[in-house]
């Protein structure tokens, strides 16, 4: 089981919808990041918060918005998006450091579908 | 531009034999290896890291190689199980915060 847990595991929504996904971690992890996958790609880097302040925005659509309320929680607010930003949407956290990352735990996914 | 590649898009290999995964990289300020095995519908999971303070890192069936000067990175499984069967990503950091560079990523198939 992963310690990163994600919900809803599947979304459908449509262009004028406003929904979040929102992702969970108990492991004391001071960073979180957003990625976007779609099929037959790699993961692509979205946000990252480190000790609860955004620190990296990879120049996201802003019916994209982040929001960390705590160290252990990290959401995704969704607004009027296109059917182009269908994809599994992944949580990831690690311990962060000047080090770099280190190893990123990765929830399970939100698969998000836009009608 | 991509500045972390894996060429094969797919990989099939019999049972019990090696499995090696290739990867490249353009940025010389990557600092950190990783790979990462995902199955279908689940998020990617963390197999074997490397630092390029060394050139070898090995846990049980998995070894990671790392040639710093022609930015090569491979992933050695031996032998190779029907379980190994998954997309495997190489990523890569720079340090700090920033979140992980990944490859387009090897689909393996093991062969029985």
């Amino acid at each position: 089981d992963t310690e990163v847990t994600q919900t809803p595991k599947h979304l459908v929504m449509g262009m004028t919808n406003k929904k979040s996904l929102k992702c969970e971690q108990h492991m004391g992890h001071r960073a979180m990041y957003w990625y976007k996958q779609k099929a037959k790609k790699p993961p692509e880097l979205m946000f990252v918060y480190s000790y609860e302040k955004l620190s990296i925005n990879e120049s996201v659509p802003s019916r994209f918005s982040p929001e960390c309320p705590n160290s252990s929680l990290l959401n995704l607010h969704l607004h009027a998006l296109q059917p182009e930003d269908s994809a599994l949407y992944l949580c990831a956290s690690s311990r962060a450091g000047l080090r770099g990352p280190g190893e990123l735990f990765f929830g399970e996914g939100s698969r998000l579908t836009v009608l | 531009d991509q500045q972390v590649k894996q060429n094969s898009p797919s990989l099939s290999v019999q049972e019990g034999r090696i499995s090696i995964l290739n990867c490249d990289y353009t940025n010389s300020m990557f600092d950190y290896f990783l790979w990462y095995k995902k199955y279908p519908a689940e998020g990617p999971t963390f197999l074997i890291s490397i630092s390029s303070i060394k050139d070898k890192n090995e846990d049980g069936r998995f070894t990671v190689f790392l040639n710093k000067s022609a930015k090569h990175l491979s992933l050695h499984i031996v032998p190779s199980q029907p379980g190994d069967s998954a997309v495997y990503f190489c990523a890569a950091s720079a340090g700090g915060a920033d979140g992980l560079t990944f490859g387009k990523g090897t689909h393996l198939i093991i062969q029985p």
